[in-house]
């Protein structure tokens, strides 16, 4: 049965750090990750998707790698700011499957 | 392009009432979900739909919950009666073909908080 962790749960650091979430997955065996921003009150916003087949993927300021070998994936934030303040989620689809397994979160926090 | 649309945003009942929540997924999405967010936990979903055919409902508790997606567009799903431990934010999510490989992504509505007092 998949699962999926992430570390920390919380994190709150000063505004400007480049910053590293943690997700773990026990099944290598998957199709997708995709990585996810979740406001309070509001539903999820898709930040980086990663095919099973590629390594990384990057978007502004965010950049997401996947090691399916090791069944982890890193959301890297470089030059945090107060707006990036929100929860974090990652998901995976289980190969031979189409549902995503999410994991809990990280609660973020960027202090001006 | 409009995003997936969720009603009513907030709701409040009693426990043993019943309630019923609203979807539009984005035009031409084929596949629909509905997840369930309790507090401090990632979603899980509950039901997926492929058109108007149900995919995958292993995790919806039939006894009390219900879904449809009647011409594979809007979805409607449904709590009777509430228990306590269905306090949740209910999100529905819509992708281009949920069966497809390699995977598209899935887009969320706001997802509709309901206390069940």
């Amino acid at each position: 049965k998949q699962e999926v962790t992430q570390i920390p749960a919380a994190l709150s650091v000063p505004e400007g750090e480049n910053l590293v979430l943690n997700c773990s997955f026990t099944d290598s065996a998957i199709y997708n990750l995709q990585w996810f921003r979740q406001d309070p009150g509001k539903g999820l916003t898709s930040l980086l998707l990663i095919q099973s087949s590629q390594r990384e993927q990057t978007s502004g300021r965010l950049n997401a790698s996947l090691d399916k070998s090791s069944g982890r994936s890193t959301l890297y934030i470089a030059a945090s700011q107060p707006g990036d303040s929100a929860t974090y989620l990652c998901a995976v689809i289980p190969s031979g499957t189409y549902k995503y397994i999410f994991g809990t979160g990280t609660r973020l926090k960027v202090l001006a | 392009e409009a995003g997936v649309a969720q009603s009513p945003r907030y709701k409040i009942i009693e426990k043993r009432q019943s309630v019923a929540f609203w979807c539009n997924p984005i035009s031409g999405h084929a596949t629909l979900y509905w997840y369930q967010q309790i507090l401090g936990q990632g979603p899980k979903l509950l039901i997926q739909f492929q058109n108007n055919g149900v995919v995958d409902d292993s995790q919806l508790p039939k006894d009390r919950f219900s879904a449809e997606r009647l011409k594979g567009v809007d979805s409607t799903l449904k709590i009777q009666p509430a228990k306590l431990e269905d306090s949740a934010v209910y999100l529905c999510a819509s992708s281009l073909d949920g069966l497809a490989v390699p995977m598209y992504e899935q887009y969320f509505g706001p997802g509709t908080r309901l206390t069940v007092t």
